[in-house]
């Protein structure tokens, strides 16, 4: 079974700094998802940025970027520029390549992540 | 809004009680998730239906079941509730076409078991 690592419960950042969240994950299939998503305060869950393990190029979206390390079975965000409404629960997600029809996530314990200002 | 529903948004119940948490999937998404986001267990996956069909099957209690009907809309069904029951319930839905098929997630139901 695959398991997702953040071992950062709690972060705090700047307004307008630049901050990095950590993700490591643990199978032994080659192809798979891998996701962050944001849950502000409302409870709703936000999908930020998604990297496909086959791409080695890093996805980038606006001031979210990630770092993807397959050999180390890592995948971090960075989030440049911090805005006060950054400020959330930052989830880590894995997701294997769909068998068929099914497709679930398995998600890390969450980063929070406070910004000051 | 991701364009999927959930119903109620607040449930608020007694021990060994019965109840049934709705969710309305985005228009077309034939593929409907449950996740359990509580406290000591983080955020788990609970059960898939695709199509009206089971297809994958998470940490669900025999106490809890699912169903998906015809219009694709699907129900979580609560039983003999405990204390530890008490979480926020997540329905996603995604198209299952192409390779990403991004589940959407709804707003979610809280439940609180007293």
């Amino acid at each position: 079974a695959q398991t997702v690592t953040q071992s950062q419960p709690e972060m705090s950042v700047q307004e307008a700094e630049t901050v990095t969240l950590s993700c490591t994950y643990d199978t032994s299939e080659s192809d798979y998802y891998l996701f962050w998503y944001k849950q502000p305060p409302s409870r709703q869950m936000i999908l930020v940025i998604r990297q496909e393990a086959y791409k080695q190029q890093n996805a980038t979206e606006n001031r979210f970027s990630v770092n993807f390390q397959k050999a180390a079975k890592s995948f971090s965000l960075k989030i440049s520029d911090s805005q006060l409404g950054d400020a959330a629960m930052y989830f880590c997600a894995y997701r294997s390549v769909p068998t068929g029809t099914a497709s679930k996530l398995t998600f890390g314990t969450g980063t929070r992540l406070q910004v000051t200002l | 809004d991701s364009g999927v529903t959930q119903t109620p948004k607040h449930l608020i119940t007694a021990t060994g009680q019965r109840v049934t948490l709705r969710c309305s999937p985005r228009s077309g998404d034939l593929s409907v998730y449950w996740y359990q986001q509580s406290l000591d267990q983080g955020l788990q996956f609970l059960i898939q239906y695709y199509n009206g069909e089971e297809r994958a099957k998470g940490n669900i209690l025999e106490r809890f079941s699912a169903q998906q009907f015809p219009d694709l809309h699907s129900e979580l069904n609560l039983s003999s509730l405990e204390l530890g029951d008490s979480a926020l319930y997540f329905c996603a839905s995604s198209p299952m076409t192409g390779s990403w098929s991004e589940q959407y997630f709804g707003p979610g139901t809280r439940l609180t078991v007293t």
